[in-house]
């Protein structure tokens, strides 16, 4: 049994396109959020929502729109895809003592 | 900014305990530590969590010293799949707030 599922696993595409990822948790959480992790290995976390409403944005720029159809789902989607955003982006849900990842997305913008 | 300090990187024979040590000299007192590994191209799992007291668990043991500034993470019998990044985080109890990430501890298991 998947806990917090993404897909796709790896998403390769050009320069401009815009992109969505997309992630589940079956785990009953109100919280879920998105980390990205660059080149380098570090890990920042991007957005938080809690019960489907955004409660924390890390000066994400705005081609990056996080949506939250329900609390078992919050999807990412990128406008306008740059160099600067390949990475892997990895989705994760908490209750109360820890964060639940899942197994990440690798982007990589040509 | 991330508010521990911890080591590079570290090797340990396989079988042996591998205690990773870190640094939290700015701990405010409701700020618990929690330990998280990421195995390679995996996401980050959690290991355990205390205040002030050490804890155990199936996974690991947590050793925090009587003035809270440091802690020392413990595998009792390292094997080759904890092979893996290890981070040390000070946070607020509860599940809404954000992880902030530093550097880890890569942790090698020597065979």
């Amino acid at each position: 049994d998947t806990a917090v599922s993404q897909t796709p696993k790896y998403l390769v595409t050009q320069m401009g396109n815009d992109k969505s990822i997309k992630c589940e948790q079956n785990l009953g959480h109100d919280t879920m959020y998105w980390y990205k992790q660059d080149s380098k290995k570090f890990l920042k976390i991007m957005f938080s929502y809690n019960n489907k409403e955004l409660i924390i944005n890390e000066t994400v720029p705005n081609r990056f729109s996080p949506k939250s159809p329900d609390k078992a789902h919050l999807n990412l989607h990128i406008n306008s895809l740059e160099l600067g955003d390949s990475a892997v982006y990895f989705c994760a849900s908490s209750q109360v003592w820890e964060q639940f990842f899942g197994p990440g997305t690798r982007l990589t913008v040509l | 900014d991330a508010k521990t300090t911890q080591p590079p990187s570290m090797d340990c024979a396989e079988g042996r305990a591998a205690n990773l040590p870190c640094n939290h000299s700015t701990i405010s007192g409701n700020e618990y530590v929690y330990w998280y590994r990421q195995i390679h191209s995996q996401g980050p799992q959690y290991i355990i969590h205390g205040l002030k007291n050490n804890e155990t668990n199936e996974m690991a043991s947590l050793i925090i010293t009587e003035d809270r500034k440091s802690s020392t993470l413990i595998l009792p019998h390292a094997t080759l799949r904890d092979t893996a990044v290890y981070y040390c985080i000070v946070r607020v109890a509860g599940g809404d707030d954000k992880i902030i990430f530093g550097k880890g501890t890569r942790l090698h298991i020597l065979p």
